[in-house]
């Protein structure tokens, strides 16, 4: 159990388009979702959190404009890249909190971002 | 601001040679999760410590929670080539809905 999947695993997209990555978890109800953003052979940098039925939290210096967060449902967040630039070429990453379980979080298996 | 200082950063070994990876922290965590991650993939959960001096094994990996739950470490025995990844320690603070804090992260490559 607690699988977490991400769709699309590899998007490639023209400067100026917009990108919207889906995190689902499919067999538990996830009250919680956070994204991530990782650069090669760095850690995982934290850029918002995602509670279902409100505004996400978005931490410092990350634009809330620029990354949209939706969380729709207890299974689905969805983080859209708007006007994406080359800049914005990163691996994103998301995770879920098991409603009512532990502190561990389930990984998504990541989504690799290029902007040309 | 809690933190987690993970070290070494970088590990290049050769197979069969042991290791030990280092988290630490001034602040105290509720737990403290250890994950494996592979190029282009997510992170992989390997354990979850929970109580203070608790000691883990999975295989050759061997994880402990220090006794204040401040720290933690991860010591591989016999390291092979496919142990080879970036390890990552993150640490909870309990309360519900709260990112997890990570560590930087140790590249570890092992060498046949």
């Amino acid at each position: 159990g607690a699988v977490v999947s991400q769709h699309p695993s590899r998007v490639i997209c023209k400067s100026g388009t917009s990108v919207k990555i889906e995190c689902r978890s499919l067999d538990f109800q996830a009250t919680t979702m956070f994204w991530y953003r990782q650069f090669p052979k760095k850690s995982l940098m934290l850029m918002a959190t995602s509670n279902e039925g409100s505004k996400a939290t978005y931490e410092q210096g990350v634009e809330k404009d620029k990354f949209l967060i939706n969380h729709a449902s207890l299974t689905l967040s969805t983080l859209t890249v708007t006007s994406a630039h080359p800049e914005d070429s990163s691996f994103y990453i998301c995770s879920a909190d098991r409603a009512g379980g532990t502190d561990t979080q389930y990984f998504g298996p990541g989504t690799r971002l290029t902007v040309l | 601001t809690q933190l987690l200082e993970q070290s070494p950063q970088f590990l290049s070994i050769q197979e069969g040679e042991n290791l030990t990876v280092y988290c630490n922290s001034s602040s105290v965590f509720s737990s403290l999760q250890w994950y494996r991650q592979e190029p282009g993939e997510g992170p992989v959960l390997l354990v979850t410590v929970v109580t203070g001096g608790e000691v883990k094994k999975l295989k050759r990996l061997t994880f402990q929670f220090g006794d204040a739950r401040k720290d933690s470490s991860l010591h591989i025995t016999a390291a092979q080539p496919g142990d080879t990844g970036l390890y990552l320690c993150a640490g909870a603070s309990g309360q519900a809905g709260t990112a997890l804090i990570f560590g930087k992260g140790t590249t570890l490559s092992v060498s046949s």
